[in-house]
């Protein structure tokens, strides 16, 4: 079955700093990736997707993510965060056929002043 | 336009009672997702409609959980004799056509809470 494991439960960084999240998934032929954001009291929304072409997928808030398929990798980099970044971020895949998101267990971005 | 809502916001239960929670997708959305939330988890799927019919129900745990969409929108998801470690919070999506490429957009969400 596929998984998803997300490395760090929660990333402390500093207004300003850059910030990387990581995602690893279990290997499938084919695969669709997602990051969602969570952001408090509110729920989750898609922040961005890789379906196929371009490796490297952007959001429209300066976030980007970039499919290794070597490494089985989706890591989430922003270079310089805001404090209105701090949410929970969850990586998800479908695997190809499916229509289920399989979530990681989150990551808690805390930006701090 | 109106996103996905959820209703109640909260439901508070005593253990061996039974539970309806209700999802309103988007208007127009075709398919319909109900996931669970424990503390401390990424959402976990539950069951997809297509229309009225579910098309995958393999991820409910027992068949104490069943769940509904008769005229293609609306969704009630039914929890029978609830135990404990059901409490969560259970989300629903809805996406346009529910192909692997489309959007799913969530709603706030069922907190649930089995005393």
């Amino acid at each position: 079955a596929q998984s998803v494991t997300q490395l760090d439960s929660q990333v402390p960084v500093f207004e300003e700093a850059p910030v990387e999240l990581r995602c690893n998934y279990s290997s499938s032929v084919s695969v669709y990736l997602f990051w969602y954001v969570q952001y408090p009291n509110q729920g989750l929304q898609l922040l961005l997707k890789y379906l196929s072409g371009s490796t490297l997928v952007e959001s429209i808030n300066g976030f980007e993510a970039e499919f290794n398929k070597s490494q089985t990798s989706f890591h989430l980099r922003k270079p310089s965060v805001h404090i209105s970044d701090t949410a929970e971020y969850f990586c998800a895949v479908i695997q190809g056929g499916s229509e289920k998101l399989v979530f990681g267990k989150g990551t808690k971005l805390t930006v701090n002043p | 336009g109106a996103g996905v809502s959820q209703t109640p916001s909260n439901k508070v239960t005593e253990k061996g009672k039974y539970v309806e929670l209700r999802c309103d997708p988007i208007s127009g959305h075709t398919a319909l997702y109900w996931y669970r939330q424990s503390l401390g988890q990424g959402p976990e799927f539950l069951i997809y409609f297509q229309g009225t019919g579910a098309a995958d129900d393999s991820g409910l745990p027992n068949d104490r959980f069943f769940a509904v969409r008769p005229e293609g929108s609306v969704s009630t998801l039914k929890i029978q004799r609830t135990e404990r470690g059901d409490s969560a919070v259970y989300l629903c999506a809805s996406s346009l056509f529910g192909t692997t490429a489309d959007t799913q957009y969530f709603g706030p969400g069922t907190r649930l809470t089995v005393l």
